[in-house]
């Protein structure tokens, strides 16, 4: 049973450009989260999504930043015209539903905006 | 929100010697979760431990959670010990994970 599974692992964009990250949950996971971590610093909640719908989005930055969980396929973190401020480790991690369960991170994908 | 303070925020220990990480927080609790985050970044899930006390090998946890506290033991540490170890937790279901600031860990030989 394959863990959290986050692609890429290293993105490298220049300033002014797209980045997407990827994140497949754990099988018969249907919540995902996703978390930025800056450099020595902790993980910050950005957002909570179940398939097709956003849950809490309380910690994502109003302009630039998007995510979406559809039926089919990875959820996504989307950051348009990326500035060297965005650059941060991005965690996502999956449980089985809302309750009291454990969440399983995958290995995060680096963001450097050059 | 709930507030997550984890204590102490740095430790340096020679290896064999063991510790305790400190984790208090200010609401009532339906998921607590200990990670550790190896030098490479990873996040490894320690416990999942929203109460009582559990052992893996040299490490155990304990929740009291009426009195709103956690604890992480790490006993006869190696210097694969070495790295953050967060705290985090959630209040109510259906809210997300929040982290404490972490305790650095450094394991010298």
């Amino acid at each position: 049973n394959a863990g959290v599974m986050q692609n890429p692992r290293h993105l490298v964009r220049r300033r002014g450009q797209e980045a997407r990250l990827r994140c497949s949950p754990m099988k018969g996971h249907s919540h995902v989260y996703w978390y930025r971590q800056l450099p020595e610093e902790g993980l910050k909640f950005m957002v909570y999504l179940q398939k097709e719908n956003i849950i809490d989005e309380s910690g994502m930055p109003k302009e630039r930043f998007s995510a979406e969980f559809p039926k089919e396929g990875p959820s996504i973190l989307r950051i348009q015209q990326v500035v060297r401020g965005d650059s941060a480790a991005y965690f996502c991690a999956s449980s089985p539903a809302a309750g009291p369960y454990g969440y399983t991170f995958g290995s995060g994908t680096r963001l450097t905006v050059v | 929100g709930i507030q997550v303070e984890q204590s102490p925020p740095d430790l340096i220990l020679q290896e064999g010697a063991n510790s305790t990480l400190r984790c208090n927080f200010s609401d009532s609790v339906n998921n607590l979760q200990w990670f550790h985050q190896n030098p490479w970044g990873q996040l490894i899930n320690l416990f999942y431990i929203p109460s009582g006390t559990k052992q893996n090998g040299r490490l155990s946890a304990t929740t009291v959670a009426t009195e709103r506290y956690s604890l992480l033991y790490i006993s006869s540490s190696q210097t694969t010990d070495s790295g953050v170890y967060f705290c985090a937790l959630r209040g109510e279901a259906g809210t997300a994970l929040i982290f404490g600031k972490g305790t650095t860990l450094s394991v010298s030989s």
